[in-house]
């Protein structure tokens, strides 16, 4: 049973530019969320997605979206990159919102030059 | 709003040594409660969850008990191993599944 799976594991970017972070969920699981996780503190929630929508917001500025695909996986892009978003991006699956612990996958390390 | 509070780090201790991890919370209703490990280098692992009051989660000789008395979920584990040196976070989520909120976490170091 495949876990939660996260590509690439590193990126490093420069300001300005724009990042595609991937993530496919656990087997079975229809609920993706990600997380922002800065060095030395704890993860704060972006987004959720459920059904190919976003199903609830953190308090991010719009320059982080995402997408959810048929096949239940997503993708988080970030525009516009600043200095402040250099962090480990991390998925969590669920089986429908509210139902279900979130799993998480390994992260993705984004190092914004 | 939701938050979690737990106590600072680094907590250094030898091999065999009782580990206790205070962790508080603010949420309005019955939230669920979650402890999740970090191993270096890697992405959370759920270690523990309890989702009413009472309730114990355990797992790998640690133990929670959601006290909704005292808002709290502390960790607690009787003889500390150096595997399961890690950063601890405690989180809250209103439903499980549901967006989680964390601590800021507490890293463990355990020396033989």
């Amino acid at each position: 049973d495949a876990g939660v799976t996260q590509s690439p594991t590193h990126l490093i970017k420069t300001r300005g530019q724009q990042v595609t972070l991937r993530c496919s969920p656990k087997s079975g699981h229809d609920t993706v969320s990600w997380y922002q996780q800065a060095l030395g503190q704890g993860p704060q929630f972006i987004f959720q997605y459920y059904e190919e929508e976003e199903r609830q917001r953190g308090n991010f500025p719009d320059r982080f979206s995402g997408h959810q695909f048929p096949n239940y996986s997503s993708e988080l892009n970030v525009n516009a990159l600043l200095l402040g978003d250099s962090a480990l991006y991390l998925c969590a699956s669920s089986l429908v919102p509210g139902k279900e612990t979130q799993y998480f996958g390994p992260g993705t390390r984004l190092l914004v030059l | 709003g939701n938050s979690v509070t737990q106590m600072e780090g680094p907590v250094t201790l030898s091999e065999e040594a009782f580990l206790t991890i205070n962790c508080t919370y603010t949420a309005t209703g019955y939230p669920s409660l979650f402890w999740y490990v970090q191993y270096p280098g890697e992405g959370l692992q759920l270690l523990l969850k309890a989702t009413k009051a009472d309730d114990k989660g355990s797992n790998k000789g640690f133990e929670a008990t959601y006290r909704k008395e005292t808002t709290s979920f502390h960790l607690e584990k009787g003889s500390v191993q150096v595997s399961d040196s890690a950063v601890y976070f405690c989180a809250l989520s209103r439903a499980a599944g549901n967006k989680l909120t964390f601590g800021g976490g507490t890293r463990v170091l355990v020396k033989p």
